[in-house]
């Protein structure tokens, strides 16, 4: 079957980074994306990785490694406003998303 | 910069009740994807629509929910009747290309339905 493991909930604390870490067994591999999701809103985009590597974006780097099923998402200087969900999402064979359930990152003053 | 539109932002109903969704993906998006999402999981996919066909349903529960886009624009998703198990946040997203793509989905606000 198709799977995405992420941890349940992280905590950190402001102006620190933070590495969330991602797991996928899909059928066939296109992709991989990193969503950022606040309490009771919808899903934004952050990043999209279909080369191993990593790939920064300003605080925000994703990381693949196609060879492990592994991505990460790196989230440096850390701001309150990072509270949030961070949902990875990998593209199977049929081009369709596989969700998994989202970590919510916890920010500490 | 071009949104998705869903609405009603908040519905509240009583089970066996029909409710309805609006969607109105960014212009010029050929694709358009109803989701369902429960509290604390991840998005599941209801519909998938390209232009004005379905292209995968497979997960729509089909005796009470119906989902239509008529003119391959904006789309409708619909729950007749409603039940208590249906209480989740829906959401409707939309990317550019049509077919197999890697195109990013961009989601709308979503509408909160609540069954009591």
């Amino acid at each position: 079957g198709q799977n995405i493991d992420q941890p349940t909930e992280m905590t950190a604390t402001e102006g620190a980074i933070v590495q969330i870490n991602c797991t996928y067994q899909t059928s066939g591999f296109n992709g991989l994306f990193w969503y950022q999701q606040h309490a009771g809103e919808a899903p934004t985009f952050l990043s999209y990785n279909v080369l191993d590597g990593l790939e920064e974006k300003g605080r925000f780097s994703s990381f693949l490694s196609r060879s492990k099923g592994y991505s990460y998402l790196l989230l440096k200087e850390l701001q309150m406003k990072d509270s949030a969900s961070y949902l990875c999402a990998a593209l199977d064979s049929n081009y369709q998303l596989i969700w998994g359930a989202g970590t919510k990152l916890i920010i500490k003053p | 910069e071009a949104e998705v539109a869903q609405s009603p932002r908040y519905k509240i109903t009583e089970k066996s009740q029909a409710v309805a969704f609006w969607c109105d993906p960014i212009s010029g998006h050929a694709t358009l994807y109803w989701y369902r999402q429960i509290l604390g999981q991840g998005p599941e996919l209801l519909v998938q629509f390209q232009d004005e066909s379905v292209v995968d349903d497979s997960q729509l529960p089909k005796d009470r929910f119906s989902a239509e886009r008529l003119k391959g624009v904006d789309s409708t998703l619909k729950i007749q009747p409603a039940e208590l198990g249906d209480s989740a946040m829906y959401l409707c997203a939309s990317s550019l290309g049509a077919g197999a793509s890697t195109d990013t989905q961009y989601f709308g606000p979503g509408t909160r339905l609540t069954v009591l």
